[in-house]
């Protein structure tokens, strides 16, 4: 079985605090996705990467940076943390075919507040 | 840009029922769309991932269907328990873009 997991299920930080959210997955999938999702606004892509040291700006870019320094690990950076970015945040990964992305796999997410 | 809508928002049933749910896309120039469950406060469960070129994918009590000229989905449920309790959600790749949307979800709740 594909598995995808995160660091933290929960999360508490204050604002101004640089955090640090990590995602693994076993499956070598050459894509992994950062999303964050909120109420009434759905899933909305941050940023997501289609190889080592590669990344794509996805809708919501700003306020986030990211870091894939090994194929198995993705890692979403909040460089100076505000509230509006409390959120659950959810990684995936797929396989890439001759078309795109393949059937995305998530990870069980991270709640994170920020006071 | 491709919208996605699942209607309705919510949706409750006695168990045992059988069930569809819908996924609606305005771009029909799809690769693929896949169907997740999502419990509370969880990730997403990948259910059914319908390629292009397929009309429906089965996995047990679970069936999807694509019709990409009319850019509809649905998911059949059949005989629905208490534990099918959750929220859906349908996602549809579009191609050439790599752009994968996500609808808002259908929350379904299956009464003992």
């Amino acid at each position: 079985d594909v598995k995808v997991t995160q660091s933290s299920r929960y999360l508490v930080k204050r604002t101004g605090e640089k955090v640090f959210l990590e995602c693994v997955q076993d499956m070598d999938h050459e894509n992994m996705f950062w999303y964050r999702q909120d109420p009434g606004l759905g899933l909305r892509l941050i940023y997501f990467s289609y190889d080592v040291k590669m990344k794509e700006k996805g809708d919501i870019p700003e306020g986030y940076s990211v870091s894939r320094e090994k194929k198995e690990r993705f890692s979403l950076i909040l460089e100076s943390a505000s509230t509006n970015q409390t959120s659950m945040y959810l990684c995936a990964s797929s396989w890439v075919t001759g078309q795109g992305f393949d059937e995305q796999f998530f990870g069980p997410g991270t709640r994170l507040t920020v006071l | 840009k491709q919208e996605v809508t699942q209607i309705p928002a919510a949706l409750s049933v006695p168990e045992g029922e059988n069930l569809v749910l819908n996924c609606s896309f305005t771009d029909s120039a799809i690769y693929n769309l896949q169907w997740f469950r999502q419990d509370p406060g969880k990730g997403l469960t990948s259910l059914l991932l319908i390629q292009s070129s397929q009309r429906e994918q089965t996995s047990g009590r679970l069936n999807a269907s694509l019709d990409k000229s009319s850019g509809r989905s649905t998911l059949y449920i059949a005989a629905s328990q208490p534990g099918d309790s959750a929220t859906y959600l349908c996602a549809a790749l579009t191609y050439n873009n790599n752009d994968m949307r996500f609808g808002a979800g259908t929350r379904l709740t299956v009464k003992p």
